[in-house]
């Protein structure tokens, strides 16, 4: 167990939706990581949250963002859909350096674009 | 940016089998994570080096990172049917991102 939990668990939407997915992080872990895992390749890095700010982000369009809140929680929201949009979503939170900067993955959304 | 290769792409191990991954960056490393992904799941940390030469274990995996290569390997002893999965190594550019390599499938045969 990882302390990331991650919901829901499958989502189906349809081209031109918009989505929110949730995750929930160990308390004490200041940044949490949201990436992309497309079928049968490594998952990209859509961007991260440092106590409720942005401070790093990937290739990755407008149409993505994201929030963090004071309780550990933090949501991934995608507008305009699209096809390629399609893969699993991961959560990940990390401990501080002086903790070991180990980062922790939740078991991840699956999105399906229709 | 940073870019991490995976090597193999994938392999087949007997079981009792030793094997060996490695996983190169193109940049100087600060920080590499290996993780193991089962089909369609999250990700499990299996461990974290930071520095040169440094060498970590967890039960029959042992990890080593050597920073001029800019490369770090991971090894299993005694492959078991257990071990069988997606390896991805990681790594943390200076805090701004986050990248991973490709993968390397294992699968692990009885």
């Amino acid at each position: 167990e990882t302390g990331v939990t991650q919901s829901p668990t499958h989502l189906i939407k349809t081209r031109g939706q918009q989505v929110t997915l949730r995750c929930s992080s160990q308390s004490g872990h200041n940044t949490v990581s949201w990436y992309q895992q497309a079928l049968g390749q490594g998952p990209q890095f859509i961007f991260q949250y440092y106590r409720e700010e942005e401070n790093g982000r990937g290739n990755f369009p407008p149409r993505f963002s994201g929030l963090q809140f004071p309780n550990y929680s933090s949501e991934l929201n995608v507008n305009a859909l699209e096809l390629d949009d399609s893969a699993l979503y991961l959560c990940a939170s990390r401990t501080s350096p002086r903790q070991g900067n180990e980062q922790f993955f939740g078991p991840g959304t699956r999105l399906t674009v229709l | 940016s940073q870019e991490l290769e995976q090597s193999p792409q994938s392999l087949i191990v007997q079981e009792g089998k030793n094997l060996t991954i490695n996983c190169t960056s193109s940049k100087t490393l600060y920080g590499l994570y290996w993780y193991k992904q089962k089909y369609g799941e999250g990700l499990i940390f299996l461990m974290m080096l930071q520095k040169g030469g440094e060498e970590k274990s967890h039960e029959k995996i042992t990890a080593k990172l050597d920073e001029k290569k800019q490369q770090s390997s991971l090894h299993i002893t005694a492959s078991q049917p257990s071990h069988a999965g997606i390896y991805l190594c990681g790594a943390d550019n200076y805090g701004q991102n986050f990248v991973f390599g490709p993968g390397t499938r294992l699968s692990a045969l009885p």
